[in-house]
């Protein structure tokens, strides 16, 4: 039971132009939603993050949304550089999900996204 | 420079034999994790420990097992009962309040021939 999906499995962009990654997720217990982005034979490293309280965090070129009655949150990158190019992944918090919640997040698949000069 | 260091970077194992992937951090963090990341796949939790000499199962903790007698510490041990042991193995850490946030290693490969 997938509980965070990334249906894009990859992503193409031009740049310059805006990078838009989407993530939906069926538990609504979760509170807390991050994207990592990930290099290829690295850890991921966060990029930004997003409480449940909100409906949008901002920070430099990453912006997060979040509609909590869609079940939906979208990365935007913009502007697009080549550097952007890596796997995006998404993951989500439960605060109930058997003692505390720290550490505990259910990833998405990843999105790839190659951004093209 | 505060991180997180996995070792090997690349491993390959026979079938039947154990293997113990390292994992060390200067963090200070309290809590530690083991994920496993299989192509198309999410990273999946195998064990995580937030406090030394307390570990707990995660989602796929059938084949393997941890110890945390250090802080700094988290080792994990493939064992022969994991039936699809070939995989990219992440080890974690984070502070025990506040944010969700997680710092990775730079991940193990473990190879099963």
């Amino acid at each position: 039971d997938q509980q965070v999906k990334q249906n894009s499995p990859s992503l193409s962009v031009q740049e310059g132009r805006i990078s838009i990654l989407n993530c939906d997720y069926t538990n609504s217990m979760f509170d807390y939603f991050l994207w990592y982005k990930k290099y290829p034979a690295e850890g991921p490293t966060f990029l930004i993050s997003i409480s449940s309280i909100k409906d949008k965090n901002e920070d430099g070129r990453f912006t997060v949304f979040l509609n909590k009655s869609a079940k939906h949150l979208s990365l935007h990158i913009v502007p697009s550089q080549p550097g952007d190019s890596a796997v995006y992944f998404c993951a989500a918090s439960d605060p109930n999900a058997g003692g505390t919640s720290y550490g505990k997040l259910t990833f998405g698949q990843g999105t790839i996204l190659t951004v093209h000069p | 420079d505060g991180g997180i260091t996995q070792s090997p970077k690349y491993l390959f194992r026979k079938e039947g034999q154990n293997v113990t992937l390292s994992c060390e951090q200067n963090l200070n963090h309290d809590a530690m994790y083991w994920y496993r990341q299989d192509p198309g796949q999410g990273l999946r939790l195998i064990y995580y420990s937030q406090i030394v000499n307390d570990f707990q199962k995660g989602d796929i903790a059938e084949g393997y097992s941890v110890s945390r007698e250090k802080k700094e510490s988290f080792p994990l041990t493939v064992t022969s009962a994991q039936k699809n042991p070939t995989a990219f193995y992440l080890c974690a850490s984070s502070m025990v309040t506040g944010a969700n946030v997680l710092t990775f290693g730079a991940g193990s490969r473990l190879t099963v021939l």
